[in-house]
């Protein structure tokens, strides 16, 4: 079983729509990371937050250390957010990244 | 202020060729880590290194893999003999400090394909 687990793995939605991607980890963390990588492949470091929530534009992330749950989501979206995002964290004490499988997500015009 | 660079951006190799793979972090970084993506498969750790050590290679292949972040230049993966299932994208990322609680910013990637 995977450490960190992300659901949905793919999601389409229309333009316009509120999307929610959740990320839950089964290791004691410090932070948790959310990376978008590209149809082109590149990883954008998107949030790293280790309580409450952080805004960025459009994009919200949240985190809930107790129940080991984070949720990353993306108002009013546009084509342009299609890509795969990426929950990863790195357990206590540990500076590596342990990665979700990712969510592949498309926004439809 | 460049970020992280990788190059080449695209390698191709034949069976029993070396992959030499470079990675310069951002300016000021001194914490590199090394992780590749299979076809259809998501990001694994494989190496983090600081400045002439390597402080995890927990992740790293026990053959044919060696990593180097030498004192002066970039950090080099070295892939010999390399096999079809090298082929990959290799990412590397750096940061500040290397605390868990540090952002890491992601290079480009390397696309290795072994033909």
């Amino acid at each position: 079983k995977n450490e960190v687990e992300q659901s949905p793995q793919n999601l389409t939605a229309q333009e316009g729509e509120f999307i929610t991607i959740n990320c839950s980890y089964s290791v004691g963390i410090s932070a948790l990371h959310w990376l978008q990588q590209h149809p082109g492949g590149g990883i954008v470091s998107l949030f790293m937050l280790s309580s409450g929530k952080k805004k960025h534009g459009r994009l919200i992330a949240t985190i809930n250390i107790q129940e080991k749950h984070s949720s990353l989501h993306i108002t009013a979206s546009h084509p342009r957010d299609s890509a795969v995002y990426i929950c990863a964290a790195p357990p206590f004490g540990n500076e590596k990244l342990t990665f979700g499988t990712g969510t592949r997500l498309t926004i439809i015009p | 202020n460049a970020g992280v660079m990788q190059n080449p951006r695209h390698l191709v190799r034949r069976r029993g060729q070396e992959a030499r793979l470079r990675c310069s972090p951002m300016k000021g970084h001194s914490h590199v880590y090394w992780y590749r993506q299979l076809p259809e498969e998501g990001l694994k750790f494989m190496v983090y290194l600081q400045k002439e050590n390597i402080i995890d290679e927990s992740g790293m292949p026990k053959e044919r893999f060696s990593a180097e972040f030498p004192k002066e230049g970039p950090s080099i993966l070295r892939i010999q003999q390399v096999v079809r299932g090298d082929s990959a994208a290799y990412f590397c990322a750096s940061s500040g400090t290397g605390s868990n609680t540090d952002t890491q910013y992601f290079g480009p990637g390397t696309r290795l394909t072994v033909l």
